[in-house]
């Protein structure tokens, strides 16, 4: 497995504004993601983080709102910008090695008021 | 793309007893099947796969089974304990596609 690190781990924001969330991994990972999870919902794929290159991002997701870097293989910024109420969720990380398993990071819980 | 189902959305079950989650996709071309349990406030916690080249997989009290031809998959958990309350979710994932598809989540406590 691999011991996944995410900051904040929590925020209040006002709206209007930006907040980045790092994730942070203790080993090189080919594949890094950033998910939503909804108050009481399910996980939601927001990108696949891609090592220098831009993010490749879902149907609904738009680089404009949710920029994303990863300068190397352990590490990778999110960042929720010009922030609504609707925003508030927990964002997290996964991390995983082409065809194998994907874990998780503790999660950023996010509330924007 | 692919569709993941997941039943029951809640789940009791009295300490001791065995507890049944049950998922069910769509693309025939998945061919790994995660389980997840995510505790109140913590990230979800891989806690047993299986491959679509196996059809059960066992890890002391938990189970999966997995049942190509009906494309739906199980988690079994044996003589709950009330550490087992969480929320499980099942997921899918597609050869050669790294992304997972997730299910919508089963609330499962166990009573003392």
């Amino acid at each position: 497995s691999a011991v996944i690190s995410q900051k904040p781990s929590r925020d209040i924001c006002q709206r209007g504004t930006s907040l980045t969330i790092q994730c942070q991994v203790d080993s090189q990972v080919t594949m890094m993601f950033w998910y939503r999870q909804q108050p009481g919902q399910s996980l939601t794929l927001i990108a696949t983080a891609n090592q220098g290159s831009e993010a490749t991002y879902e149907s609904g997701f738009v680089i404009d709102k949710f920029p994303i870097s990863r300068p190397n293989l352990t590490f990778s910024t999110l960042t929720v910008s010009n922030m609504s109420p609707e925003d508030s969720s927990i964002y997290l990380c996964s991390v995983g090695k082409a065809g194998n398993e994907q874990f998780f990071g503790p999660g950023t819980r996010l509330t924007v008021l | 793309g692919e569709n993941v189902e997941q039943h029951p959305s809640t789940l009791s079950v009295q300490e001791g007893d065995s507890a049944v989650i049950k998922c069910t996709y769509s693309d025939s071309a998945s061919n790994y099947f995660p389980w997840y349990k995510q505790e109140l406030g913590k990230g979800p916690q891989l806690i047993i796969d299986i491959r679509s080249n196996v059809g059960e997989k066992k890890d002391q009290r938990i189970a999966v089974t997995l049942n190509k031809t009906a494309k739906h998959f199980s988690l079994h958990i044996t003589e709950t304990q009330p550490e087992d309350s969480a929320v499980y979710f099942c997921a899918a994932r597609s050869f050669g596609n790294e992304k997972l598809t997730f299910g919508t989540g089963t609330r499962l406590t166990i009573i003392p």
